[in-house]
Parts: C-alpha cells; sequence; structure tokens
C-alpha cells in the first residue's frame, strides 16, 4: 500500500492475555521503529529494525514485550500477560532516508 | 545529552487569530528538529523540519517554524488559525550524528483548541 498500515486499529483484551500488533511498512522501507504512545505522555521508544542487523531493543519495558520482523517487511509487536499499564496507543513506523512515516496506531485497553 | 520542552502543553486560541506553539530543545550537536502534528484518531503527520538549512522553515497548512541556535528554540507559528487545525503538536530533535534516528527525542506534545 501507498502508507505504513498497523493492525487491528482497536484491541481490547483482558488482563493477562496474550496480544499481537502489525505493522505493514511501505515497500522499500528498511528501518522499522514502533512507538507507544501513553494517555498524557510523549512518545516511547520500544523497538527498532534496520535491515537484516540486530534490532535495538532497548526501549522495550519488560521481557512480556517481544517484537520480530519477517523477512525485512512486516513486523509484529507481541505482548504476552498483558497488563492494564500496557493500554496504549502502539504507532509504527518506517523509513529509508530522513522522514519518519507512521501507521495510525494500534489502541489497546487492557480491562 | 538531548531534550525537547514543549513549554504548553494546551494552546487555545480563537480561529483566525495567529498560533504559536513554543518547542526549546537541548542539544550538544547541531540538530536536526521537526514538528509532527497528530489529529484526533489519526496517524502523526510530519508539518515540518530544520535540517541545517535555512533558518526559516515552511510546511504544510501553513504553518511554519524558525530555527533559532541563540535561543535553543524551535516554535511552530501560523499567521491564522483555522478549525481544522485542532490537533495535537510534537516537537522532535534529532541528533544528526546518531544518523539512524533511534535518538529522535519528543517532547510531551501541545494540544490545540481552535475556538470558532
Amino acid at each position: 500500500g501507498a502508507g505504513v498500515s498497523q493492525s487491528p486499529s482497536n484491541k481490547v483484551t483482558e488482563k493477562g492475555k496474550d496480544v499481537e500488533l502489525r505493522c505493514d511498512p511501505i515497500s522499500g522501507h528498511t528501518a522499522l521503529y514502533w512507538y507507544r504512545q501513553s494517555l498524557g505522555q510523549g512518545l516511547e521508544f520500544l523497538i527498532y529494525f534496520q535491515g537484516n542487523s540486530a534490532p535495538d531493543k532497548s526501549g522495550l519495558p519488560s521481557d512480556r514485550f517481544s517484537a520480530e520482523r519477517t523477512g525485512g517487511s512486516v513486523s509484529t509487536l507481541t505482548i504476552q500477560r498483558t497488563q492494564q499499564e500496557d493500554s496504549a496507543v502502539y504507532l509504527c513506523a518506517t523509513r529509508t532516508t530522513g522522514e519518519l512515516f507512521f501507521g495510525e496506531g494500534s489502541r489497546l485497553t487492557v480491562l | 545529552a538531548q531534550s525537547v520542552t514543549q513549554l504548553d502543553s494546551h494552546v487555545s486560541v480563537s480561529e483566525g487569530t495567529p498560533v504559536l506553539l513554543r518547542c526549546n530543545y537541548s542539544s550538544s550537536y547541531s540538530p536536526s528538529l521537526f514538528w509532527y502534528v497528530q489529529h484526533p484518531n489519526k496517524g502523526l503527520q510530519l508539518l515540518l523540519k530544520y535540517t541545517s538549512a535555512a533558518t526559516l522553515v515552511k510546511g504544510i497548512n501553513g504553518f511554519e517554524a524558525e530555527f533559532k541556535k541563540s535561543e535553543t528554540s524551535f516554535h511552530l507559528t501560523k499567521p491564522s488559525a483555522h478549525m481544522s487545525d485542532a490537533a495535537e503538536y510534537f516537537c522532535v530533535v534529532s541528533d544528526l550524528r546518531a544518523g539512524n534516528n533511534r535518538k529522535l527525542i519528543w517532547g510531551l506534545g501541545t494540544s490545540l483548541a481552535v475556538n470558532p
């Protein structure tokens, strides 16, 4: 597609369940980022993929969070045993050089 | 260390009046600076960016920002607000030397309300 696509757009889950969030990047964009935007907070960096290099996972808040990027394209962010504090909008962004292009985000609500 | 401070969490203006959203940054190196906008239930969109060329940067939707190194500021302005400008605005600083945007530092955002 023409832009970064994220799914689902909204996800409501129960505490303790696992969730998967998907990001389809712009074709050819080698860099992919996951950010988290909590209510009243700025964007929080989670993880960064660049081509075939090992990802930068330094922003992941706990070992319940993981992400993978298959074939340098689609990325999945997985949150295991969700907690209420995981409720946020999860944003995916991709780029070649310079400007980041953001998806519209996946809004996660943990009850 | 880099940091970015958006001086106002909320700004309210009347339609047709000027908009000023303030941003101050701290950077050890020559920074790149960006403003992003996020409309309700929409994704983030780049408004404009400064990357060491002209200090007055023009963006989309009539917005512009001026890089003032002496004041370490990158305030966003628009001469006349429109109702459709109501959104959340984020100021972002990036270290050019980092080269991979991982060092993007985001402000907490300024919510702009436009009153009829």
